[in-house]
């Protein structure tokens, strides 16, 4: 069965600091990857995607995130961190054409002005 | 555009007591509609996934059931709450096709006393 695995539960940076939030997962065949971002108070949003092509993809507010299919990660990365970043972080997969998506438990990061 | 409406937003419920609650998606047809509930450090846990009318999946054994009467409506329920149904669940769809990423509703947190 597919899983996600976060390494950082909870991640404390300084506003301008750079971000990387490491997700691994176990799936044999091809998947599509997510990352989502829940702000305090709001619902699950769609932060960037990976379907396939080059394996360095960019989504909303200047993260990005990396395909390593050789090492079955995809972690996000923010060069300089804002305060209204603060949020938690969630890395998802899901098989391609597959029908489930599958969580990891996320990262909360709270960035310090 | 695609929206997703699920209700109540919070709810507070004697154990035993039986739950029902409702997620509609409008703006497209024949959507995966998926129940997740979130618990802290614990991610999105899947439990219930349809493919159409009629067609449930469940993911974990449990007190929850699931239900789709008709194609933009996915019911979570319950006859008898347990104190340990307690959580924050989430209402999703993805629309059919390889590539494609799930929205979510605002979420329902649920308190069972």
């Amino acid at each position: 069965a597919q899983s996600v695995s976060q390494h950082n539960h909870h991640v404390i940076l300084s506003e301008a600091a750079s971000l990387e939030l490491g997700c691994n997962y176990s799936y044999g065949g091809t998947v599509n990857l997510f990352w989502y971002v829940q702000y305090p108070g709001q619902h699950l949003q769609l932060l960037l995607k990976y379907f396939s092509g080059d394996p360095l993809v960019k989504g909303i507010k200047g993260f990005e995130a990396e395909f390593i299919k050789s090492k079955f990660s995809f972690n996000l990365r923010k060069p300089s961190v804002q305060w209204s970043d603060t949020a938690e972080y969630f890395c998802a997969v899901t098989p391609t054409g597959g029908f489930k998506t599958i969580f990891g438990a996320g990262t909360r990061l709270f960035v310090k002005a | 555009s695609q929206t997703i409406h699920q209700w109540p937003a919070t709810l507070v419920q004697p154990v035993g007591s039986p739950l029902s609650l409702e997620c509609t998606v409008e703006g497209t047809s024949n959507p995966n509609l998926y129940w997740y509930r979130q618990a802290a450090g614990r991610g999105l846990q899947l439990l219930f996934y349809s493919v159409g009318i009629g067609q449930i999946s469940s993911e974990v054994p449990q007190n929850l059931s699931a239900s789709r009467p008709q194609d933009r409506q996915f019911i979570l329920s319950s006859k008898k709450l347990l104190l340990s149904d307690s959580g924050f669940y989430l209402c999703a769809w993805r629309g059919r096709g390889m590539n494609t990423e799930a929205f979510f509703g605002q979420g329902t947190r649920l308190t069972v006393v």
